[in-house]
């Protein structure tokens, strides 16, 4: 079975700082990773997704992760952060049998002035 | 092009009530998943539909429902509400089924069961 970790439930940040939000998954076949984000009240945003090529993928708002297959990770990270960036943060997993995200327990970004 | 909507945006019900919720995918999408998000237990699949006929289902009780039309819209039901049916329910469309799909979200509807 399909499982992510997302060990930091919570990461405090200065404004302009860079950031790097950990995730890994768990996974016996060949798998397809997101990051989404929720600000408050709202539904789930899609940053970026990994499905295949290239191990570094960009995405939106000058965020970008990076697919590492030996360390099962797919981390997000971001060169300097805003005060907007303050939200949560979910990665999820799926693959080629299941029709579904499985979402790590999210990490709460909270940017500082 | 309109995103995912979903009706209504909050909703209060009593124990033992049920609850229909509804969802509009994206134009085009065919593709409808339903997720629950609570503070406990994160977010978790309930189900997915494609071409109105469920493809897979989460690990909940036979109170939780769903079903697609024929213009990919989606309505899931609750019923005999519980406390812990108190939650944001979340709507999610893709233009396929299937795990590389993107899945876009709604806003979500917000119950809570007193």
């Amino acid at each position: 079975a399909q499982s992510v970790t997302q060990l930091d439930s919570q990461v405090p940040v200065f404004e302009e700082a860079p950031v790097e939000l950990r995730c890994n998954y768990s996974s016996s076949v060949s798998v397809y990773l997101f990051w989404y984000v929720q600000y408050p009240n709202q539904g789930l945003q899609l940053l970026l997704k990994y499905l295949s090529g290239s191990t570094l993928v960009k995405g939106i708002n000058g965020f970008e992760a990076e697919f590492n297959k030996s360390q099962t990770s797919f981390h997000l990270r971001k060169p300097s952060v805003h005060i907007s960036d303050t939200a949560e943060y979910f990665c999820a997993v799926s693959d080629d049998s299941s029709y579904k995200l499985i979402f790590g327990s999210g990490t709460r970004l909270l940017v500082r002035p | 092009k309109a995103g995912v909507t979903q009706t209504p945006r909050y909703l209060i019900k009593t124990r033992g009530q049920q609850v229909t919720l509804s969802c509009s995918p994206i134009s085009g999408h065919r593709s409808v998943s339903w997720y629950q998000q609570t503070p406990g237990q994160g977010l978790q699949f309930l189900f997915e539909y494609f071409s109105e006929t469920q493809r897979n289902k989460g690990n909940f009780p036979g109170r939780f429902s769903g079903r697609q039309f024929s213009n990919s819209r989606s309505e899931m039901n609750v019923s005999t509400l519980e406390l812990g049916d108190s939650a944001l329910y979340l709507c999610a469309s893709s233009r396929f089924s299937g795990g590389e799909e993107t899945q876009y979200f709604g806003p979500g509807t917000r119950l809570l069961v007193l």
